[in-house]
């Protein structure tokens, strides 16, 4: 099992132009997660989704779009990149039960300039 | 959100056991206590999570107070490897099992 996976893993954005983030799982797992991490910092949740055609807002959702067409993909969108948005991000899947664990993928290092 | 409040940095001695606290004073009767940890340049990894009782696992045990508003993690033999940043999260029921991070504490092992 490769388990999540993140396409692409570095990108360099001009302000203003666009770019799709794309998280993989093979788990077969309900739930996905996207974060951020800025630098010293904790993770926080940008979107989530229950199940496949299901998404949720999370602490900072402005300025992104996710869809989860697919259960095993979660795409997550910038229509207009701000250095604002210059990060780390962080995709995660977890099984609806069990012990919630939530298994991360390597993240994307994503500049804006 | 609930919160939790952890120390910014701790230091251990490899092979001596190492006490994370945390303390989550506003936890409701129905959020579970998640620790996960992340090594430099990595996504985070799950460590251990509990909701009342104290739990082992192969990586760690958890300590959770009688009132649940503290619990810690507790690392038996530090490692080199246990360098990381560790983060005590609250885990609110019954909302898509997502989880709200804080600072964490970074710890450091000396050899």
């Amino acid at each position: 099992n490769a388990g999540v996976t993140q396409t692409p893993k570095f990108r360099v954005l001009k302000t203003g132009q666009s770019m799709t983030l794309l998280c993989a799982q093979d788990m077969n797992h309900e739930y996905m997660y996207w974060y951020r991490q800025d630098p010293g910092m904790g993770l926080r949740l940008i979107h989530y989704s229950v199940g496949e055609g299901t998404t949720a807002k999370g602490e900072v959702p402005d300025g992104y779009n996710v869809s989860r067409l697919k259960k095993q993909n979660f795409l997550l969108g910038l229509e207009s990149a701000a250095p604002s948005q210059t990060s780390v991000y962080f995709c995660a899947s977890q099984h609806r039960g069990g012990t919630y664990e939530q298994y991360f993928g390597p993240g994307t290092r994503l500049t804006v300039t | 959100d609930a919160k939790t409040t952890q120390p910014n940095s701790m230091e251990s001695n490899e092979e001596e056991p190492v006490h994370l606290p945390c303390n989550h004073s506003t936890i409701s009767g129905t959020d579970y206590i998640h620790w996960y940890r992340q090594l430099p340049s990595q996504g985070p990894e799950y460590v251990i999570h509990g909701l009342t009782s104290n739990v082992n696992n192969r990586m760690a045990s958890l300590a959770i107070a009688e009132d649940r508003k503290s619990s810690t993690l507790i690392l038996h033999r530090a490692t080199l490897r246990d360098a990381a940043v560790y983060y005590c999260i609250l885990r609110i029921y019954n909302q898509g099992g997502k989880l709200i991070f804080g600072q964490g504490t970074e710890l450091s092992v000396k050899p």
